[in-house]
């Protein structure tokens, strides 16, 4: 079974200085989704950036934007001028892409907190 | 567009009782996932549903816990004889048929149980 590790539980940033997640996972699979979703206190788990496993070039959204290594199966998330809303529990995922229907594997998630 | 809908947004049942968890996927989605996450914790898959079929139930704990999604109505998360270990947030989402990407997640339930 596919593992996804996030190896920080808890990160501080000062606002608007920049933060990287770091994630982890491990597969034998080629082909796949990778993802950071976002969970503020509301409990919403609201998708923040996603990555085809096949794209070599590295997602973009805004002031979020990911490493994806490939060849060391690392999928860090970089949070560019941080702000107060950024803070909440992040998760990266992963998805296979094999096929439809396919359950997603997620860490146990980094808890971040922006400084004012 | 209404997103994933779940109700209710909390629910409280003593021991011994049954929840009934309600998933409504997106419109035009056809796949049901029920997800479980515990305190401090990631999410962690249960369940895969189509319209009357289970496809993948292999995250589902053995007794106690069933689910459905009907021809017609939302998805249901029936868990019977509820007990403490319940307690957490329960989270749906759906996707449409062919959507190998991005899933859609509710708001979910949180579950207590006294």
């Amino acid at each position: 079974a596919q593992t996804v590790t996030q190896s920080q539980p808890e990160m501080s940033v000062q606002e608007a200085e920049t933060v990287t997640l770091s994630c982890t996972y491990d597969t034998s699979e080629s082909d796949y989704y990778l993802f950071w979703y976002k969970q503020p206190p509301s409990r919403q788990m609201i998708l923040v950036i996603r990555q085809e496993a096949y794209k070599q070039q590295n997602a973009t959204e805004n002031r979020f934007s990911v490493n994806f290594q490939k060849a060391a199966k690392s999928f860090s998330l970089k949070i560019s001028d941080s702000q107060l809303g950024d803070a909440a529990m992040y998760f990266c995922a992963y998805r296979s892409a094999k096929g439809t229907g396919n359950q997603f594997y997620f860490g146990t998630g980094t808890s971040l907190t922006v400084i004012p | 567009n209404a997103g994933v809908m779940q109700n209710p947004r909390h629910l409280v049942r003593r021991r011994g009782q049954e929840a009934r968890l309600r998933c409504s996927p997106m419109k035009g989605h056809s796949h049901v996932y029920w997800y479980r996450q515990l305190p401090e914790e990631g999410l962690k898959f249960m369940v895969y549903l189509q319209k009357e079929n289970i496809i993948d139930e292999s995250g589902m704990p053995k007794e106690r816990f069933s689910a459905e999604f009907p021809k017609e109505g939302p998805s249901i998360l029936r868990i019977q004889q509820v007990v403490r270990g319940d307690s957490a947030a329960y989270f749906c989402a759906s996707s449409p048929p062919n959507e190998k990407g991005a899933q859609h997640f509710g708001d979910g339930t949180r579950l207590s149980i006294l």
